[in-house]
């Protein structure tokens, strides 16, 4: 089945500096990849889709430079979150697709704490 | 954007009930799809269902399109069956969620 595998699991690192969040597929080509940020008990909000090879599509609200997407192979995304502050403290997760599957399969998420 | 409501936000079972979870959403969809979100964040796919019924084991998941709402079905619910399950249509739209609770 489909593999896609996000690390790190778990992050905390200090108000200023940025973090990269690796999403890989594993076992197939993902043409497409979307990511995602849940609070605490509540739904996921899709922050941008990246396509393989071209720039992502941020959601309304989400500002680009702050969280920088990059999909330059087909079986990596990364999202760059620069200069973090505590309120960007959140559970971050990816998924992936490809054209001509159905469904998506999500990354295990990574939790950022931002002290 | 389409909205996704799903019903109901919380239930809690005894081990081995049966329970129906409700997704409607506020126009035609071509894809409509269930998640189970773990304990421990986790998600997994469920059912890709634009329409009609599907079964995997103790679950199925019905789709009526032209009502626009889908249905989950847990059937012999588990203790491993709790989180919280999502319905999300294109665009990536999720549901707000139902959090299940099965109790031993």
């Amino acid at each position: 089945g489909a593999v896609v595998s996000q690390h790190p699991s778990r992050v905390i690192c200090k108000s200023g500096t940025s973090v990269k969040i690796e999403c890989r597929s594993l076992d197939f080509q993902a043409t497409t990849m979307f990511w995602y940020r849940q609070f605490p008990k509540q739904s996921l909000m899709l922050m941008a889709t990246s396509n393989e090879g071209s720039k992502a599509t941020y959601e309304q609200g989400v500002e680009k430079d702050k969280f920088l997407i990059n999909h330059a192979s087909l079986t990596l995304s990364t999202l760059t979150v620069t200069s973090a502050h505590p309120e960007d403290s959140s559970f971050y997760i990816c998924s992936a697709t490809a054209t001509g599957r159905y469904g998506y399969t999500f990354g295990s998420g990574t939790r950022l704490t931002v002290v | 954007g389409i909205q996704v409501e799903q019903s109901p936000p919380d239930l809690i079972l005894q081990e081995g009930a049966n329970s129906t979870l409700r997704c409607n959403f506020s126009d035609s969809v071509n894809n409509l799809q269930w998640f189970h979100q773990n304990p421990w964040g986790q998600l997994i796919n469920l059912f890709y269902i634009p329409s009609g019924t599907k079964q995997n084991g103790r679950l199925s998941a019905t789709t009526v399109a032209t009502e626009r709402y889908s249905l989950l079905y847990i059937s012999s619910s588990q203790t491993t069956d709790s989180g919280v399950y999502f319905c999300a249509s294109e665009g990536q739209r999720f549901g707000a969620g139902t959090r299940l609770t099965v109790k031993p």
